[in-house]
């Protein structure tokens, strides 16, 4: 089955530090999308990417830069973490066409703690 | 710009009664839409998207009817079981300004079902 997989899926960081959150999917999807989520705000989109080599800023990119070297991996990146960016964090796959038009495939979240 | 509001944050009900989540939406074009399901500590995952031959999208005894005029995609079950407890987003497409399609997502609303 294809599958969208994380790491780490825990993590604590110190303020400041550099954190990156990795990101494979086999679903072979042109789209990869990095959320997070937290209570009362639902999924908000940090970065997006429409294929390899590409990123696109999504509604909240301050504070993240994403990585995108391979259709298959995604990565995303706080050079200086803050504790206002302790949150659970989700990668997606999506692509478009036929029955799963914009349909989006999530992996299992990295809950991120900033201290 | 495009959006998808959830006015319930929290929804309890009892058992056996039925279940309709509320959901409406802004979008300047006619736009594809979904509910997404996500149960503790899981990921997201897709329920129902909105055809477009306006046929009623079913799954696992939950429906939805897209009424474009009053944009609406209300989520619907006869009878709430337990395991229908769950935190479920309501989405709609969108093509972003690098033409690659997203998914705007509610706020959310968490279904609590009790025995």
């Amino acid at each position: 089955e294809a599958a969208v997989t994380q790491s780490p899926r825990n993590k604590v960081a110190v303020t400041g530090g550099k954190v990156t959150l990795s990101c494979n999917q086999t679903n072979n999807h042109n789209n990869m999308y990095w959320y997070r989520q937290d209570t009362g705000h639902g999924l908000r989109l940090i970065h997006y990417s429409y294929g390899a080599g590409s990123t696109e800023k999504g509604d909240i990119p301050d504070g993240y830069k994403a990585s995108r070297p391979s259709q298959e991996n995604f990565s995303l990146i706080l050079e200086l973490a803050t504790p206002s960016q302790t949150s659970v964090y989700f990668c997606a796959s999506g692509d478009l066409g036929g029955e799963n038009y914009a349909e989006q495939f999530f992996g299992p979240g990295t809950r991120l703690t900033v201290l | 710009g495009d959006s998808v509001t959830q006015t319930e944050g929290l929804v309890t009900l009892t058992e056996g009664l039925p279940v309709m989540l509320n959901c409406t939406y802004q979008s300047t074009y006619s736009p594809f839409l979904f509910w997404y399901v996500q149960h503790l500590n899981e990921a997201p995952k897709l329920l129902l998207k909105s055809f477009t031959d306006n046929k009623r999208p079913e799954h696992q005894g939950f429906h939805a009817t897209l009424h474009k005029s009053s944009s609406s995609f209300h989520l619907q079950k006869s009878s709430a079981q337990l395991s229908d407890s769950a935190l479920y987003y309501c989405a709609l497409s969108d093509r972003g300004s690098s033409g690659s399609w997203q998914l705007i997502f509610g706020s959310g609303t968490q279904l609590t079902v009790m025995p």
